[in-house]
């Protein structure tokens, strides 16, 4: 199994909501992120997890917020956000953090939209 | 952190090689150059990855030369399904901590593949 799975694969959501966005895989891989990705720009890097901790933090705004549950999976909240959040959200994994030739496994995204 | 530069934008035809550079003038000794390609709402896939000198795989090959200033992905007869968008990431995964090059996205390079 190659596959990163994401769900769901739509969205809709008020400013008032809370919702989540869920990420899964089963290759044994340690390390897990979230990519932000805007219409016809590149993904951003908003959170790395290692070893089911959190790493990196882009200086994302808190109204994400990242959970690692176990190695497998890796969930992002979300509370109260804005029209402008409206993105497609990406989930990756790799084998580990920190080996110079890593590769990364992209699911194929939530698409978000914040009314 | 190695910064990477690319064409924003190329047409080819079906059947032709292309060939997209990606300068990267502060690559370090320990960086590896790793390019991925992107459809629209779909998450990027790994394409290839490479150190020094050539690297060749089913879908591509990757030539870097001896001072590893720039490296070019050439695409051996493209056809329509080959149109998407091209990254090339370079940096070192064994300095985490902060942000590394091989984790951020540059602007990429849109290839258009015409019948």
């Amino acid at each position: 199994d190659t596959e990163v799975t994401q769900t769901p694969k739509h969205l809709v959501m008020g400013m008032t909501n809370k919702k989540s966005l869920k990420c899964e895989q089963h290759m044994g891989h340690r390390a897990m992120y979230w990519y932000k990705q805007k219409a016809k720009k590149p993904p951003e890097l908003m959170f790395v997890y290692s070893y089911e901790k959190l790493s990196i933090n882009e200086s994302v705004p808190s109204r994400f917020s990242p959970e690692c549950p176990n190695s497998s999976l890796l969930n992002l909240h979300l509370h109260a956000l804005q029209p402008e959040d409206s993105a497609l959200y990406l989930c990756a994994s790799s084998q580990d953090l920190g080996t110079a030739n890593e590769k990364l496994f992209f699911g194929s995204g939530t698409q978000l939209s914040v009314l | 952190l190695a910064k990477t530069t690319q064409p924003i934008s190329m047409d080819s035809y079906e059947g032709q090689e292309v060939n997209i550079t990606c300068s990267h003038n502060n690559i370090a000794t320990n960086d590896y150059i790793t390019w991925y390609q992107q459809f629209p709402s779909q998450g990027p896939r790994f394409i290839i990855q490479g150190y020094k000198t050539k690297v060749t795989n089913e879908v591509a090959s990757l030539f870097i030369p001896a001072d590893r200033k720039s490296s070019t992905l050439s695409l051996p007869r493209v056809s329509l399904s080959d149109t998407a968008v091209y990254y090339c990431l370079v940096g070192d995964m064994e300095n985490y901590g902060g942000s590394q090059g091989n984790l951020i996205f540059g602007k990429g390079t849109k290839l258009s593949v015409k019948p």
